[in-house]
């Protein structure tokens, strides 16, 4: 069983750029979910995708996006990057809405550098 | 305010002895409530997760978590901690009729073991 992958692992950006950061979900899941890790904090939720469309969204502007494609795995865009969006990235995924298990298997996340 | 409290931010103990992680959580009603482990260079790893029923919960890796209405916590313990605990420790709340996979995690407890 192939887990959760997430690529690239670490990279660096400057304010004002873009960015596009990729994840694979485990086998058999549909249901992936981003989440942002800054440093010393907890992961906050970002957004969510089931079966392609976003189903629920934390509290993020409209500059972090999302796609997921049909093989389930799942892009997470942000644009004109901040300072303040250096952070670990995180993606999970999950067998459906997991009927609120919260059972999520995550990745090792993506860490990027905003300088 | 919702909110998910971790106390401590650092706990250092010695190989062997007996650990306890505070978590306490301010909800309307009560939520569903996870442990995860973030150990460095991984992801999170699910150890226990309550839902409902018995108040004292098992899971991996010899931790349990007591489940406790009237004070809104949800600590968890281990009873001999191994050199391999060594990591960070998030308590997550799920709550009801959240979106499925929305948790909203407390800002973490990092576990130092002593030998």
């Amino acid at each position: 069983e192939t887990g959760v992958t997430q690529s690239p692992t670490h990279l660096i950006k400057t304010r004002g750029q873009q960015v596009t950061l990729r994840c694979s979900s485990q086998s058999g899941h549909n249901t992936v979910s981003w989440y942002q890790q800054a440093l010393g904090q907890g992961p906050q939720f970002i957004f969510q995708y089931y079966r392609e469309e976003e189903n629920g969204r934390g509290n993020f502007p409209p500059r972090f996006s999302g796609l997921q494609f049909p093989n389930y795995s799942s892009e997470l865009n942000v644009n004109a990057l901040e300072l303040d969006d250096s952070a670990l990235y995180l993606c999970a995924s999950s067998s459906g809405l997991a009927g609120n298990t919260g059972e999520l298997f995550f990745g090792e996340g993506s860490r990027l550098t905003v300088l | 305010a919702q909110s998910v409290t971790q106390p401590d931010i650092h706990i250092t103990v010695s190989e062997g002895a007996s650990l306890e992680l505070r978590c306490n959580y301010s909800y309307g009603a009560t939520p569903y409530l996870f442990w995860y482990v973030q150990s460095p260079g991984q992801g999170l790893q699910l150890l226990l997760k309550y839902f409902s029923g018995d108040t004292l919960v098992q899971g991996i890796k010899g931790f349990e978590a007591e489940f406790k209405r009237s004070q809104s916590s949800f600590n968890l313990r281990k009873p001999s901690v191994h050199w391999s605990d060594a990591a960070e420790y998030f308590c997550a709340v799920l709550p009801l009729g959240a979106a499925g996979n929305k948790l909203t995690f407390g800002g973490g407890t990092r576990v130092l073991v002593k030998p």
